[in-house]
């Protein structure tokens, strides 16, 4: 089974740029598309983009020119840039995978939650 | 942007009653490839969202099959029979036919 996982701080200062890791087990992230999600405060999902198996990314216009999403396929992690950040950016990020036969993100990280706050 | 609305918020039940939970989309979410791109989370206490059902009706590996779904164009039902606690969570509905993916509100499903 795909297992993902997250990391980076959990503290993060208003204008800086929010660094995560999503490090994956059992799959590679060259086959796929791999995908950002966060979760405000209140339940409210948001669909921030992916990268996909040939390095091609989609970002959610929502985000503008603040989101990059990079990989490293010989240590099978990806990663989110979110740049200029507000205290509105604060919320729980998940990375997650997607294989082309369910349409779906089929296994999500256990998530991490991330404060912008001075 | 598409918009999923669920309802209800919450959803108040007893262990073995039945529960259905509706999702609603702001345009058609039938694909130019003729497929429907509505799918259902669930996320537990403490947990990170897992996926149900995909394309409308179709239980992801390990699903039990008191969950169901379904629906067309843009109206969507997901009921669970015979609700046991490992059931209590909020649901999400998502769909991926229209770029950005988008997410419903989340319906709570509670003991009453």
């Amino acid at each position: 089974e795909v297992q993902l996982q997250e990391s980076g701080p959990s503290l993060v200062k208003p204008s800086q740029t929010l660094s995560l890791t999503c490090s994956v087990t059992g799959d590679s992230i060259t086959s796929g598309y791999w995908n950002w999600i966060r979760k405000f405060p209140g339940n409210k999902l948001e669909y921030m983009g992916y990268i996909s198996y040939s390095g091609r990314t989609y970002y959610n216009p929502s985000l503008k020119s603040r989101i990059s999403i990079t990989r490293d396929t010989s240590k099978n992690q990806y990663y989110l840039q979110l740049n200029s950040v507000t205290t509105e950016d604060t919320a729980t990020f998940y990375c997650a995978s997607w294989h082309g036969n369910y349409g779906a993100m089929d296994y999500w990280g256990q998530g991490t939650s991330v404060t912008v706050s001075s | 942007d598409v918009v999923m609305t669920q309802t209800p918020l919450s959803l108040p039940v007893s262990l073995g009653d039945q529960a259905s939970i509706s999702c609603r989309s702001s345009q058609s979410l039938v694909h130019s490839n003729g497929n429907t791109y509505l799918h259902w989370y669930l996320q537990r206490p403490g947990q990170s969202p897992k996926l149900l059902i995909f394309k409308i009706s179709n239980r992801f590996s390990g699903v039990p099959d008191r969950f169901s779904g379904s629906g067309s164009g843009t109206d969507f039902t997901l009921k669970i029979s015979r609700v046991e606690a490992e059931d209590l969570g909020v649901y999400f509905c998502s769909q991926s036919t229209h770029v950005p993916y988008t997410f419903g509100g989340g319906t709570k499903l509670e003991i009453k």
